[in-house]
């Protein structure tokens, strides 16, 4: 399986602020995505990373608010922009196709988080 | 569009006694099945999945579940719980046409008392 890290671990921001959260993963990967799990709440996918190109935004969120970069195979970043209190969740990325071959094609690795509180 | 449906928020369960996490799905397409298991304050981590073949599914610490397509369900078991099963449980679902997005359920909340 990959391992994932998460950059930062937790933050505490004012409204208006933006943070850019980076995601690294141990082996090349080739799908990457940004989930958002908000407080007491089930994941909820915010979009796709794709390498050297615009990401895919699911609805309810848009490039603005949450623009994505994905420079290489093993990295990514999520910005929330000017930031709300209603930006306060778990922000985690996950990987799909690491070193297990077709199996692990399908199993989807998760990253442990930032804990962003917006205040 | 898939749905996720976990029937159980919390499920408060004695140590050593067995549990059962519900989970249905909806879908007019075929899809793959996973459960993931979040620990406080942790990220997630994957417990089992089902791609195809067999309908049981073994995964680790114990824990199996059953695909049941006539029902779209499948739930989660494990014959005995630890204390250190405490955490919340995640269903979810993936379209094998659409490029292995997880749709979540809502999670169920397993507290063991010992």
């Amino acid at each position: 399986s990959a391992v994932i890290s998460q950059k930062p671990s937790r933050d505490i921001c004012q409204r208006g602020t933006s943070l850019t959260i980076q995601c690294q993963v141990d082996s090349q990967v080739t799908m990457m995505f940004w989930y958002r799990q908000q407080p007491g709440q089930s994941l909820t996918l915010i979009a796709t990373a794709n390498q050297g190109s615009e990401a895919t935004y699911e609805s309810g969120f848009v490039i603005d608010k949450f623009p994505i970069s994905r420079p290489n195979l093993t990295f990514s970043t999520l910005t929330v922009s000017n930031m709300s209190p209603e930006d306060s969740s778990i922000y985690l990325c996950s990987v799909v196709g690491g070193q297990d071959g077709p199996r692990g094609a399908y199993e989807q690795y998760f990253g442990p988080g930032t804990r962003l509180t917006v205040t | 569009a898939q749905s996720v449906t976990q029937l159980d928020s919390q499920v408060p369960v004695f140590e050593e006694a067995p549990v059962e996490l519900r989970c249905n799905y909806s879908s007019s397409v075929s899809v793959y099945l996973f459960w993931y298991v979040q620990y406080p304050n942790q990220g997630l981590q994957l417990l089992l999945k089902y791609l195809s073949g067999s309908t049981l599914v073994k995964g680790i610490n114990g824990f199996e579940a059953e695909f049941n397509k006539s029902q779209t369900s499948f739930h989660l078991r494990k014959p005995s719980v630890h204390i250190s099963d405490t955490a919340e449980y995640f269903c979810a679902v993936s379209l094998k046409a659409a490029g292995n997005k997880l749709t979540f359920g809502g999670g169920t909340r397993v507290l063991v008392k010992p």
